[in-house]
């Protein structure tokens, strides 16, 4: 079963644009951490964001956690060709026995 | 610095055929996973070590088993392969279990069954 869905499923933007891409999941978590995946290759983790925080950022790289909406956000700031992948959330859930569910992503293309 | 890495990349198999897919990590991680990836699906967790001589079932374990061989390797063997199985196959390593801890990916294994 997924976890996490993200939204939207593709999204075409052009160079130097922001890209948001939106995660929502079911149960109550312990983090969510997002990742990237290019064509071909395995996944590589982006940022990681405990329950109790709001934001966080790495680079240009901006994710928002509302545990209250049971949602997250990955904003990409000045997008760059080589942004170019598709983005996955994954929910660690909290609790008992812990593990980790991927969603099914979301598939950036950045135009040059 | 290797990381994850998955043997073969790319691999077909006849229906009823036997095959092992190999991981290592060269991370000193204790906690390795194997995961399956299919369109539309996400990443499917078939089963995880937690440590050196542990392992369990994930999410969809039927047709696979584990062999979690030392910290470094962890295999996953298809005893008979059913063009269900047709798949790409990740392996990743962690420092340990979940929590709050970043998995790391191999490239994958793309598996092909006729």
């Amino acid at each position: 079963s997924q976890q996490g869905e993200e939204d939207p499923q593709a999204l075409s933007i052009q160079e130097g644009e922001n890209a948001t891409m939106n995660c929502s999941y079911k149960t109550s978590i312990n983090n969510l951490q997002w990742y990237r995946q290019n064509s071909g290759r395995g996944l590589v983790h982006l940022i990681l964001i405990r329950s109790n925080e709001r934001e966080k950022h790495s680079g240009r790289l901006r994710v928002t956690l509302d545990t209250s909406k049971k949602s997250s956000s990955l904003l990409i700031t000045a997008s760059r060709a080589a942004d170019t992948a598709s983005y996955f959330c994954a929910t660690v859930n909290s609790g008992g026995y812990q593990k980790v569910t991927f969603g099914t992503g979301t598939k950036l293309q950045v135009i040059p | 610095n290797a990381g994850v890495t998955q043997t073969p990349k790319f691999q077909v198999l006849k229906t009823g055929q036997s095959m092992t897919l190999q991981c290592a990590q060269d991370m000193n991680h204790n906690s390795m996973y194997w995961y399956r990836q299919d369109p539309g699906m996400g990443l499917r967790l078939i089963y995880y070590s937690a440590s050196e001589g542990t392992t369990d079932k994930g999410e969809v374990p039927n047709g696979y088993n584990v062999s979690r061989l030392n910290k470094r390797e962890f295999s996953l063997r298809l005893e008979s392969a059913a063009p269900s199985q047709t798949s790409v196959y990740f392996c990743a390593s962690s420092v340990q279990g979940y929590s709050n801890q970043p998995q790391h990916f191999g490239d994958g294994t793309r598996l092909s069954i006729l």
